[in-house]
């Protein structure tokens, strides 16, 4: 069935360096990718999405890559503050009838100081 | 304004009580969604509204009972919950056309409510 998961469920990274999270997806057919952040006690906050079509797409100081071949999608965030440390979720939207967004486990990053 | 404002921020109830949660959105949106979330696992989408008009319910329990007053407004009504109800309830706007394959893009969620049932 469809799936979007998470490889690492907690990474912790010094402050300044910079963080890749990981996340692979099942469905081939998925068109639409996002990040979110969420810390605790928030509601997930955008962070960037990417379309199928694209490879790599870049904010600030965030990057989303996307590899179809494997069906990974990757965010990475440079130069990681305190602030960064939170719960990041990707999440897929396929092309079924529904067009709903498939959220995958999530994982969490620790900045240390 | 770019946010989805969610009220109360914390609800205590109990198993017989009759609650509400609201949620209110003035950026235009015509998509509006009401998620659940357990402690460390990712949100799980309840149920959809598209121009007003309920368009998913994710098998949803009758005990909540959704409701689109008008697009900025969303409720959700709580009635004989269950201890294992207790979550946080998020809500969420989207931009994207709804009832497009560009649907369910980009949402904006509100900060939620944690929801104890006793």
């Amino acid at each position: 069935g469809e799936s979007v998961g998470l490889h690492l469920p907690t990474l912790s990274v010094q402050e300044g360096d910079n963080s890749i999270i990981n996340c692979a997806y099942s469905n081939s057919a998925s068109d639409y990718f996002i990040w979110y952040k969420q810390e605790s006690g928030k509601g997930p906050q955008f962070i960037i999405d990417i379309r199928s079509n694209m490879d790599k797409r870049q904010g600030q100081r965030v990057t989303v890559l996307l590899n179809k071949t494997v069906k990974h999608l990757s965010l990475q965030i440079a130069a990681t503050q305190p602030g960064d440390s939170a719960v990041y979720f990707c999440a897929e939207k396929g092309l079924d009838s529904s067009y709903k967004l498939i959220f995958g486990s999530g994982t969490r990053l620790l900045v240390r100081p | 304004d770019t946010e989805v404002t969610q009220t109360p921020k914390h609800l205590v109830m109990g198993m017989t009580n009759k609650k509400s949660l609201k949620c209110e959105q003035h950026m235009g949106h015509r998509a509006m969604y009401w998620y659940k979330q357990k402690a460390k696992k990712p949100p799980e989408l309840m149920f959809v509204y598209s121009y007003e008009k309920l368009s998913i319910n994710e098998s949803v329990p009758s005990r909540f009972s959704p409701e689109c007053p008008n697009s900025s407004l969303l409720n959700l009504h709580l009635h004989a919950l269950q201890p294992e109800d207790s979550a946080l309830y998020l809500c969420a706007s989207s931009p994207s056309d709804p009832g497009t394959r560009w649907a369910n893009e980009k949402l904006f969620f509100g900060s939620g409510t944690q929801l104890s049932v006793l």
